[in-house]
């Protein structure tokens, strides 16, 4: 089992440039969440999708931000107009059904630095 | 709404010595999971133990056990027989038991074990 792929792991954009990031959740894991992680706000919750519909996107930031899960097999992650205060660790877990995707496996993390 | 807090920023201990996080959490709900996670000095963050809210008995995985205060909103993770590579930070998470929540993380304990 590969566990929880993104890509890329490092991501370096000018102030105003778009930046795609990428998940392949595990195999058979049919919930995916997205996390941002930052020295001073820690770990903060972005969005989650189960069975590939959006359920829960209370993390977002309204602008610029966006996510999309069109197969089972990845999601990815878009900010529009990248800003310095958008660098930061992006992380992607997945869940499995078992007692109601109570665990997370969490990839590795896409480093998204934005000068 | 979801919350959870850790107080302890860091804490240094020397090996083979037992530690205690703490965390204390907020929820509405009756049934909830409770969850501690490692992230490394690399950054991959893997899951440690988990406990279920309407389990009594405390938790146990390895050297890893739990300390769970229902009453007090309470789930201090415990470190026996501490090893230098136990050193990392120490995140305590909760998902409400209810399938449009996320999990939601405290801002994590760095633990540090010296020789």
């Amino acid at each position: 089992n590969a566990g929880v792929i993104q890509t890329p792991r490092h991501k370096v954009t000018g102030k105003g440039q778009e930046a795609t990031l990428w998940c392949e959740p595990i195999s058979g894991h049919s919930a995916v969440f997205w996390y941002r992680q930052t020295i001073v706000q820690g770990l903060e919750f972005l969005t989650y999708f189960r069975n590939q519909a959006p359920i829960d996107d209370s993390g977002m930031p309204k602008e610029r931000f966006s996510a999309q899960m069109p197969n089972q097999s990845h999601s990815t992650l878009k900010i529009q107009s990248t800003q310095p205060q958008d660098s930061a660790v992006y992380l992607c877990a997945s869940s499995p059904y078992r007692d109601n995707y109570a665990e997370q496996f969490f990839g590795p993390g896409t480093r998204l630095t934005v000068l | 709404a979801q919350k959870v807090t850790q107080t302890q920023t860091s804490i240094s201990v020397v090996e083979k010595t037992t530690v205690t996080m703490d965390c204390v959490y907020e929820t509405r709900d009756s049934s909830y999971f409770l969850f501690w996670y490692k992230q490394t000095a690399s950054g991959e963050i893997v899951f440690l133990i988990r406990q279920d809210s309407y389990k009594k008995e405390n938790a146990t995985v390895g050297h890893y056990s739990l300390n769970f205060q229902k009453p007090k909103s309470s789930i201090g993770l415990i470190i026996t027989a501490t090893q230098i590579e136990d050193s990392a930070v120490y995140f305590c998470a909760m998902r409400e038991d209810n399938n449009n929540n996320a999990p939601r993380f405290g801002a994590g304990t760095k633990l540090s074990v010296k020789p």
